[in-house]
């Protein structure tokens, strides 16, 4: 079974400063990894997906992640925090078994991170 | 493109009653999903779809059915709403599958309140 940990359920930044938000995931089987964000009573955006080509992946708005392999981890960064990035941000996996009738389709969420920017 | 609408926005149910929540999206996808978010908890999977006229179980598919008669469709249904019921749905829809790396398509999610 796969799992995604997010480390701090939340995170306080100054604006302007270096946004870090952790994920850790467990597959058995070479994943997919993504990070949604979600504003105030809105639905779920995709900022950044890693489908095993670059391991740096860039997203939207200036948002950043790595896959790292040998730590099992796909951290979401951003250089300088902007009041607008105040949000959830949820990492999720999937994988290919999962798509090949072995089990529940779909993604797992980690439970998400709300991040918050200081003025 | 309207994407993934969901309706309604809002409901209050009492313990014991009954409601469909329907999904649709206009981009043609043949997979369908229902999620519900809870505080602390993340997403989770209840059912799923992977084109008109199936349906799958999620993670926690317990107390709901639903049905996807129409490729653009996916209804949820509670048949006895339950306090524990309480929640945000979302629907979600994507291409289909590639190994599961495509982009999921939320809507904006139902809150239901169940009393």
């Amino acid at each position: 079974a796969q799992s995604v940990t997010q480390l701090g359920s939340h995170v306080s930044v100054s604006e302007g400063a270096l946004v870090l938000l952790r994920c850790n995931y467990s597959s058995s089987v070479p994943p997919y990894l993504f990070w949604y964000v979600q504003y105030p009573n809105q639905g779920l955006q995709l900022l950044l997906k890693y489908t095993s080509a670059a391991t740096l992946v860039k997203g939207i708005n200036g948002f950043e992640a790595e896959f790292k392999k040998s730590e099992t981890s796909f951290h979401l960064t951003k250089p300088s925090a902007h009041m607008s990035d105040a949000a959830e941000y949820f990492c999720a996996v999937s994988d290919q078994r999962s798509h090949s009738g072995g089990g529940a389709d779909g993604l797992t969420f980690g439970k998400g991170t709300h991040l918050i920017i200081q003025p | 493109n309207a994407g993934v609408t969901q309706t309604p926005k809002f409901r209050v149910l009492k313990t014991g009653q009954s409601m469909t929540l329907l999904c649709a999206q206009d981009m043609n996808h043949e997979y369908m999903y229902w999620y519900r978010q809870d505080p602390g908890m993340g997403l989770r999977l209840i059912h799923y779809s992977v084109g008109e006229g199936t349906t799958a179980k999620g993670e926690v598919p317990d107390g709901y059915n639903v049905s996807r008669l129409k490729k653009q469709n996916f209804l949820l249904g509670l048949e006895s709403a339950a306090p524990s019921q309480t929640s945000v749905y979302f629907c979600a829809s994507s291409y289909g599958t590639s190994g599961g790396q495509e982009t999921q398509y939320f809507g904006p999610g139902t809150r239901l309140l169940v009393l």
